[in-house]
């Protein structure tokens, strides 16, 4: 059974601060890993991916990825209000084409 | 920037009804697919689509459901006798490539079923 684990939250972090949020998957062979914000009521919007260890940056968006430690996670520098939502971590299965996802961290952001 | 469109937005139907939910992938995308998301819970897959026909599907989505691409551009997913534990959002999803490659997801389309 794939798994995806998120702290499920609420994360509280005052405006200006780096938010960061953590996810853990079971199945070694996951090759691919994306974070999704999702605001409530809407659909998922795709704001970061990675395929390989280590630190990508986008903007105020840090995606890391620890193979080995089966860990990936998000860091979100410059924390706004608008940055309040639930972020998913999504993982791919590496015998098909779906994506595993993972309960989501809900992020709080206040001014 | 092209995006997933979906419809209707909200649909309202009575147990034991048929629904069918409708998607518009993005244009260039080779590869489909179909979530739900029961309230409160986590998104959970349903169905992959490619080359015309189911590449994968899980065990959700049993022979209540089908899916269809009816002409070049709709993907269509039917449930054929709707139960009360269907309400959720389905959203579709597409992609250039299969596996790992970048899903976009649509709006969704919130199902109430009484």
């Amino acid at each position: 059974q794939k798994e995806v684990e998120q702290n499920s939250g609420p994360l509280s972090v005052p405006e200006g601060a780096i938010a960061s949020l953590n996810c853990t998957y079971s199945d070694r062979g996951s090759q691919s890993f994306f974070w999704y914000r999702q605001y409530s009521g809407k659909s998922p919007e795709l704001i970061m991916f990675i395929y390989s260890n280590g630190d990508k940056e986008d903007g105020r968006f840090t995606a890391q990825l620890n193979k080995a430690s089966q860990y990936v996670s998000l860091l979100i520098r410059d924390s706004q209000p608008s940055d309040s939502a639930t972020y998913l971590c999504a993982v791919d299965s590496p015998y098909g084409q779906n994506f595993v996802f993972g309960p989501g961290t809900r992020l709080s952001v206040l001014p | 920037e092209p995006e997933v469109t979906q419809t209707p937005s909200h649909q309202v139907t009575q147990m034991g009804q048929e629904v069918i939910l409708r998607c518009v992938p993005i244009s260039n995308h080779l590869y489909f697919y179909w979530y739900r998301q029961i309230l409160g819970q986590k998104v959970e897959f349903l169905v992959s689509f490619y080359n015309n026909e189911i590449s994968e599907k899980s065990e959700i989505f049993d022979d209540q459901f089908s899916v269809e691409r009816p002409d070049g551009s709709n993907f269509t997913l039917k449930i054929r006798s709707t139960k009360l534990e269907d309400s959720a959002m389905y959203f579709c999803a597409s992609s250039e490539e299969a596996g790992g490659d970048q899903k976009y997801f649509g709006p969704g389309t919130r199902l109430t079923v009484t």
